[in-house]
């Protein structure tokens, strides 16, 4: 069973504090990993992808991948409140040639000014 | 907005009834999704069609029938539906079904409600 495991929160960060949103995932295999954003009563949508190990950096946000220890992390420095929302983590299988993703459960974040 | 449309945005029927959710995709993407988001639980895939051939079937129930008439249209036909598939349905599409690296943008969702 393939997995992508996050907690579920919330987490609750101060306004202009650092976030740190982590996954973990179970096949080794992986390889792209997806973080979208959902705020509540709206659909999903793609804020960074990554597929080599190390930090990628677009703006305010920061996904961080590290392949040995099957996880992937997306910082979110000076948060604001309109960052409040859930953040899914979302990892491409690798066994087959298509774009199959497996979402986890999502983590509800929280900033408070 | 995010180029893909879907009707309706909220949905509720009875056990017996039959209907049907309608996605549109204005972005000249060649893949389209189906996924169910239900409280608590993570997404889940449940079709995928490639240049209108579905490509993936999630194991899901008969009861639900995906319908693929061109690349930018994309149907779900509900019919003697269980509580338990009360959800949130999202339409979804991609440029293409086999890239590197392939972004799915989402619809917002039609809310389902079975009685």
């Amino acid at each position: 069973q393939k997995e992508v495991e996050q907690n579920s929160g919330p987490l609750s960060v101060p306004e202009g504090a650092i976030a740190s949103l982590n996954c973990t995932y179970s096949d080794r295999g992986s390889q792209s990993f997806f973080w979208y954003r959902q705020y509540s009563g709206k659909s999903p949508e793609l804020i960074m992808f990554i597929y080599s190990n190390g930090d990628k950096e677009d703006g305010r946000f920061t996904a961080q991948l590290n392949k040995a220890s099957q996880y992937v992390s997306l910082l979110i420095r000076d948060s604001q409140p309109s960052d409040s929302a859930t953040y899914l983590c979302a990892v491409k299988q690798p066994d087959n040639a298509g774009n199959m993703l497996t979402f986890g459960g999502g983590t509800r974040l929280m900033v408070k000014p | 907005e995010t180029g893909v449309t879907q009707t309706p945005r909220h949905l509720v029927m009875g056990m017996t009834n039959k209907k049907s959710l309608k996605c549109e995709q204005h972005l000249g993407h060649n893949a389209m999704y189906w996924y169910k988001q239900s409280a608590k639980k993570p997404l889940e895939l449940m079709f995928v069609y490639s240049l209108e051939e579905r490509v993936e079937n999630n194991s899901v129930p008969s009861r639900f029938s995906p319908e693929c008439p061109n690349s930018s249209h994309l149907f779900l036909h509900l019919h003697t539906l269980q509580p338990e598939d009360s959800a949130l349905y999202l339409c979804a599409s991609s440029q293409d079904w086999t890239g590197t690296n392939e972004k799915l943008f989402f619809g917002s969702g039609t809310q389902l409600s079975v009685l």
